[in-house]
Protein backbone atom coordinates (compact mmCIF):
# COMPACT_ATOMS: atom_id res chain seq x y z
CA UNK A 1 0.00 0.00 0.00
CA UNK A 2 0.85 3.50 -0.61
CA UNK A 3 2.02 5.79 1.69
CA UNK A 4 -0.12 8.63 0.19
CA UNK A 5 -3.19 7.82 -2.52
CA UNK A 6 -4.40 10.27 -4.99
CA UNK A 7 -6.86 9.54 -7.75
CA UNK A 8 -4.63 10.29 -10.88
CA UNK A 9 -7.55 11.75 -12.55
CA UNK A 10 -7.87 14.20 -14.47
CA UNK A 11 -10.64 15.63 -13.43
CA UNK A 12 -12.83 17.46 -15.37
CA UNK A 13 -15.16 19.96 -13.99
CA UNK A 14 -16.93 22.99 -15.74
CA UNK A 15 -15.84 26.41 -15.01
CA UNK A 16 -17.77 27.56 -12.07
CA UNK A 17 -18.03 24.24 -10.29
CA UNK A 18 -16.47 22.97 -7.47
CA UNK A 19 -13.79 21.06 -7.68
CA UNK A 20 -13.02 18.22 -4.91
CA UNK A 21 -9.75 16.62 -4.81
CA UNK A 22 -8.77 13.42 -2.33
CA UNK A 23 -6.23 12.00 -0.53
CA UNK A 24 -5.53 9.00 2.00
CA UNK A 25 -2.72 7.96 4.01
CA UNK A 26 -1.33 5.51 5.84
CA UNK A 27 0.34 6.40 8.97
CA UNK A 28 -2.07 6.86 11.65
CA UNK A 29 0.95 8.82 13.27
CA UNK A 30 0.64 11.82 11.09
CA UNK A 31 0.62 15.27 12.16
CA UNK A 32 0.63 17.66 9.35
CA UNK A 33 -1.31 17.56 5.89
CA UNK A 34 -0.27 19.90 2.63
CA UNK A 35 -2.15 20.57 -0.61
CA UNK A 36 0.45 21.60 -2.70
CA UNK A 37 -0.43 22.74 -6.79
CA UNK A 38 1.93 22.25 -9.27
CA UNK A 39 1.73 23.94 -13.16
CA UNK A 40 3.17 22.05 -15.88
CA UNK A 41 6.90 22.86 -15.84
CA UNK A 42 6.74 24.30 -12.66
CA UNK A 43 7.60 23.40 -8.64
CA UNK A 44 5.10 22.32 -6.04
CA UNK A 45 3.47 25.77 -4.90
CA UNK A 46 2.18 25.07 -1.26
CA UNK A 47 -1.54 26.28 -0.91
CA UNK A 48 -3.27 24.94 2.27
CA UNK A 49 -2.22 22.98 5.25
CA UNK A 50 -4.61 21.43 8.12
CA UNK A 51 -2.96 20.02 11.23
CA UNK A 52 -6.89 19.34 13.21
CA UNK A 53 -9.62 17.29 12.00
CA UNK A 54 -12.50 19.91 10.21
CA UNK A 55 -12.59 21.74 8.21
CA UNK A 56 -9.96 24.95 7.08
CA UNK A 57 -10.83 27.55 4.71
CA UNK A 58 -8.97 30.52 2.85
CA UNK A 59 -10.53 31.79 0.04
CA UNK A 60 -11.96 29.60 -2.32
CA UNK A 61 -10.11 26.56 -1.05
CA UNK A 62 -11.25 24.71 1.52
CA UNK A 63 -9.02 21.82 3.19
CA UNK A 64 -10.73 18.58 5.47
CA UNK A 65 -9.11 16.56 7.63
CA UNK A 66 -10.46 13.23 8.81
CA UNK A 67 -7.75 11.56 11.13
CA UNK A 68 -9.81 8.61 12.01
CA UNK A 69 -10.82 8.00 8.45
CA UNK A 70 -7.13 8.91 6.99
CA UNK A 71 -8.14 10.94 4.69
CA UNK A 72 -7.87 14.39 3.28
CA UNK A 73 -9.68 16.17 1.28
CA UNK A 74 -9.32 19.87 -0.63
CA UNK A 75 -12.04 21.95 -2.38
CA UNK A 76 -11.98 24.20 -4.71
CA UNK A 77 -15.25 26.73 -5.01
CA UNK A 78 -15.66 28.80 -8.23
CA UNK A 79 -13.04 27.02 -10.14
CA UNK A 80 -11.67 28.87 -12.65
CA UNK A 81 -9.37 27.68 -15.86
CA UNK A 82 -6.25 29.03 -13.86
CA UNK A 83 -6.74 26.06 -11.39
CA UNK A 84 -6.16 23.50 -13.92
CA UNK A 85 -2.81 22.26 -12.45
CA UNK A 86 -1.80 18.92 -10.39
CA UNK A 87 -2.59 18.97 -7.01
CA UNK A 88 0.01 17.12 -4.60
CA UNK A 89 -1.07 15.86 -1.36
CA UNK A 90 1.71 15.57 1.34
CA UNK A 91 1.59 14.61 5.03
CA UNK A 92 4.36 15.12 7.74
CA UNK A 93 4.58 11.95 9.74
CA UNK A 94 6.41 14.15 12.75
CA UNK A 95 8.31 13.60 15.63
CA UNK A 96 7.52 9.68 14.78
CA UNK A 97 8.54 9.77 11.12
CA UNK A 98 11.28 11.96 11.19
CA UNK A 99 9.60 15.23 9.79
CA UNK A 100 9.70 13.41 6.78
CA UNK A 101 6.51 14.73 4.07
CA UNK A 102 5.52 11.96 2.18
CA UNK A 103 3.72 13.02 -1.36
CA UNK A 104 1.25 11.45 -3.15
CA UNK A 105 1.42 11.24 -7.16
CA UNK A 106 -0.63 14.09 -7.63
CA UNK A 107 -4.59 14.78 -9.17
CA UNK A 108 -4.79 16.55 -12.62
CA UNK A 109 -7.33 19.26 -12.57
CA UNK A 110 -8.93 20.61 -15.63
CA UNK A 111 -11.21 23.25 -15.57
CA UNK A 112 -12.97 24.01 -19.12
CA UNK A 113 -14.16 27.42 -19.39
CA UNK B 1 12.88 37.50 0.48
CA UNK B 2 14.45 35.62 -1.92
CA UNK B 3 12.45 31.91 -2.32
CA UNK B 4 14.81 28.87 -2.68
CA UNK B 5 17.49 29.31 -5.26
CA UNK B 6 18.62 26.30 -7.29
CA UNK B 7 20.95 26.18 -10.60
CA UNK B 8 21.58 25.64 -12.85
CA UNK B 9 18.11 25.75 -14.08
CA UNK B 10 19.14 23.17 -16.97
CA UNK B 11 21.66 20.35 -17.64
CA UNK B 12 22.63 18.24 -20.52
CA UNK B 13 25.06 15.72 -20.13
CA UNK B 14 26.30 12.43 -21.35
CA UNK B 15 26.30 9.36 -19.68
CA UNK B 16 29.69 8.82 -17.32
CA UNK B 17 29.53 12.21 -16.69
CA UNK B 18 29.57 13.86 -13.05
CA UNK B 19 26.84 16.32 -12.48
CA UNK B 20 26.51 19.10 -9.46
CA UNK B 21 23.29 20.60 -8.72
CA UNK B 22 22.96 23.84 -6.56
CA UNK B 23 20.98 24.65 -3.78
CA UNK B 24 20.80 28.00 -1.53
CA UNK B 25 17.27 27.49 0.76
CA UNK B 26 15.43 30.31 1.86
CA UNK B 27 17.30 32.67 5.21
CA UNK B 28 16.74 30.98 8.19
CA UNK B 29 15.27 28.26 7.69
CA UNK B 30 16.89 25.16 8.99
CA UNK B 31 15.76 22.29 6.99
CA UNK B 32 16.72 21.15 3.84
CA UNK B 33 15.34 18.89 1.12
CA UNK B 34 16.21 17.51 -2.24
CA UNK B 35 13.63 15.55 -4.15
CA UNK B 36 13.80 14.28 -7.83
CA UNK B 37 10.28 14.04 -9.50
CA UNK B 38 9.84 11.85 -12.71
CA UNK B 39 6.22 11.06 -14.64
CA UNK B 40 6.92 7.01 -13.52
CA UNK B 41 7.82 7.36 -9.94
CA UNK B 42 6.51 11.38 -9.18
CA UNK B 43 8.00 13.15 -6.52
CA UNK B 44 10.51 11.45 -4.25
CA UNK B 45 12.59 12.90 -0.94
CA UNK B 46 16.11 11.52 -1.64
CA UNK B 47 17.93 13.16 1.27
CA UNK B 48 17.65 15.82 3.80
CA UNK B 49 19.10 17.80 6.29
CA UNK B 50 18.95 19.50 9.86
CA UNK B 51 21.27 22.34 10.62
CA UNK B 52 23.15 21.27 7.77
CA UNK B 53 23.54 17.52 9.41
CA UNK B 54 22.49 14.86 7.00
CA UNK B 55 19.19 13.31 8.68
CA UNK B 56 18.09 10.38 6.54
CA UNK B 57 19.56 9.38 2.88
CA UNK B 58 17.10 6.67 2.55
CA UNK B 59 15.89 7.67 -0.76
CA UNK B 60 19.13 8.50 -1.97
CA UNK B 61 18.91 5.71 -5.02
CA UNK B 62 22.51 4.09 -4.96
CA UNK B 63 26.19 5.17 -4.17
CA UNK B 64 26.59 7.11 -7.36
CA UNK B 65 24.92 10.14 -5.60
CA UNK B 66 25.97 11.92 -2.50
CA UNK B 67 24.69 15.29 -1.38
CA UNK B 68 26.29 18.19 1.48
CA UNK B 69 25.34 21.08 3.28
CA UNK B 70 28.59 23.00 4.11
CA UNK B 71 27.16 25.71 5.73
CA UNK B 72 23.09 27.00 6.10
CA UNK B 73 23.39 28.77 3.16
CA UNK B 74 24.47 26.02 0.58
CA UNK B 75 23.62 22.62 -0.65
CA UNK B 76 24.88 20.30 -3.24
CA UNK B 77 23.61 16.82 -4.97
CA UNK B 78 26.28 15.27 -6.79
CA UNK B 79 25.71 12.33 -9.03
CA UNK B 80 29.15 10.49 -10.59
CA UNK B 81 29.18 8.74 -12.53
CA UNK B 82 25.72 9.90 -13.91
CA UNK B 83 23.12 7.22 -16.07
CA UNK B 84 20.34 8.05 -18.49
CA UNK B 85 17.88 7.07 -16.08
CA UNK B 86 18.85 9.92 -13.59
CA UNK B 87 17.04 12.12 -16.13
CA UNK B 88 14.55 14.38 -13.79
CA UNK B 89 13.57 16.99 -12.57
CA UNK B 90 15.12 18.09 -9.50
CA UNK B 91 13.83 20.00 -6.48
CA UNK B 92 15.43 21.52 -3.48
CA UNK B 93 12.86 22.67 -0.73
CA UNK B 94 13.27 24.65 2.38
CA UNK B 95 11.49 24.71 5.96
CA UNK B 96 11.84 26.18 9.16
CA UNK B 97 10.87 24.16 11.85
CA UNK B 98 8.91 25.65 14.77
CA UNK B 99 6.72 26.63 12.36
CA UNK B 100 4.37 23.49 10.94
CA UNK B 101 7.35 22.21 8.45
CA UNK B 102 5.32 23.66 5.76
CA UNK B 103 7.83 23.36 2.67
CA UNK B 104 9.44 25.86 0.07
CA UNK B 105 10.09 25.06 -3.41
CA UNK B 106 13.06 25.94 -5.43
CA UNK B 107 12.32 26.42 -9.55
CA UNK B 108 13.98 23.00 -9.94
CA UNK B 109 16.87 21.67 -12.09
CA UNK B 110 16.01 19.66 -15.36
CA UNK B 111 18.15 17.23 -15.48
CA UNK B 112 18.87 15.19 -18.96
CA UNK B 113 21.34 12.77 -19.63
CA UNK B 114 22.20 11.34 -22.71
Amino acid sequence: QKEVEQNSGPLSVPEGAIASLNCTYSDRGSQSFFWYRQYSGKSPELIMSIYSNGDKEDGRFTAQLNKASQYVSLLIRDSQPSDSATYLCAVNMGNTGGFKTIFGAGTRLFVKA
Amino acid sequence: DAGVIQSPRHEVTEMGQEVTLRCKPISGHDYLFWYRQTMMRGLELLIYFNNNVPIDDSGMPEDRFSAKMPNASFSTLKIQPSEPRDSAVYFCASSLMGGNNEQFFGPGTRLTVL
